[in-house]
């Protein structure tokens, strides 16, 4: 129930199009739901994040959708950049909880 | 920089020694976190710190410790190294002691057992 499920597991997008990352969890408990930026060789890095009580939050290029009664929440980057290329990762927690439970990444790569 | 200082940033040692990571969290945050991230994997987390006691462990092996010390700086011991300990590690911080504001990660120590 703790789980948070991330796909697809790699990404290519051209240069202006938009990717989409998507994240499904089972704790209905969960009221935190972040995204994280990694380049290689570098800590992941808060990207965005949104809580329940709204469905989207947009900062910049990067937007988050968020699903309740699905339990899903996905990331769009609008106009992807090659210095998009990264490795994403969603992740979700609630106020009881000790730690931030993380999807398994996805690896995007923006191509020109 | 995430003000999360990690040390060393690389390190290779040997199959049955033992290694010390040290973390020092951004300026005035409280609670520690340890993740190791192994190669196509995601972060699994380790254990948690809040002002020097220990609040949650993940699934971390008995062959792994960790404290934090009054100045709020952890350390991440691993004992009996296996090769396939050899990973990333990463320290992240926050100023509270629950995980739902997020916390920042610092930029790893790259572990290589041999």
């Amino acid at each position: 129930q703790q789980q948070v499920k991330q796909s697809p597991q790699s990404l290519i997008v051209q240069k202006g199009g938009i990717s989409i990352i998507n994240c499904a969890y089972e704790n209905t408990a969960f009221d935190y739901f972040p995204w994280y930026q990694q380049f290689p060789g570098k800590g992941p890095a808060l990207l965005i994040a949104i809580r329940p009580d709204v469905s989207e939050k947009k900062e910049g290029r990067f937007t988050i959708s968020f699903n309740k009664s699905a339990k899903q929440f996905s990331l769009h980057i609008m106009d992807s950049q090659p210095g998009d290329s990264a490795t994403y990762f969603c992740a979700a927690s609630d106020f009881g909880n000790e730690k931030l439970t993380f999807g398994t990444g996805t690896r995007l790569t923006i191509i020109p | 920089d995430s003000g999360v200082t990690q040390t060393p940033k690389h390190l290779i040692t040997a199959t049955g020694q033992r290694v010390t990571l040290r973390c020092s969290p951004r300026s005035g945050d409280l609670s520690v976190y340890w993740y190791q991230q192994s190669l196509d994997q995601g972060l699994q987390f380790l254990i948690h710190y809040y002002n020097g006691e220990e609040r949650a462990k993940g699934n971390i092996l008995e062959r792994f410790s960790a404290q934090q010390f009054p100045d709020l700086h952890s350390e991440l011991n691993l004992s009996s190294l296996e090769l396939g300990d050899s990973a990333l590690y990463f320290c992240a911080s926050s100023g509270r002691q629950t995980s739902n504001y997020g916390y920042t990660f610092g930029s790893g120590t790259r572990l290589t057992v041999v």
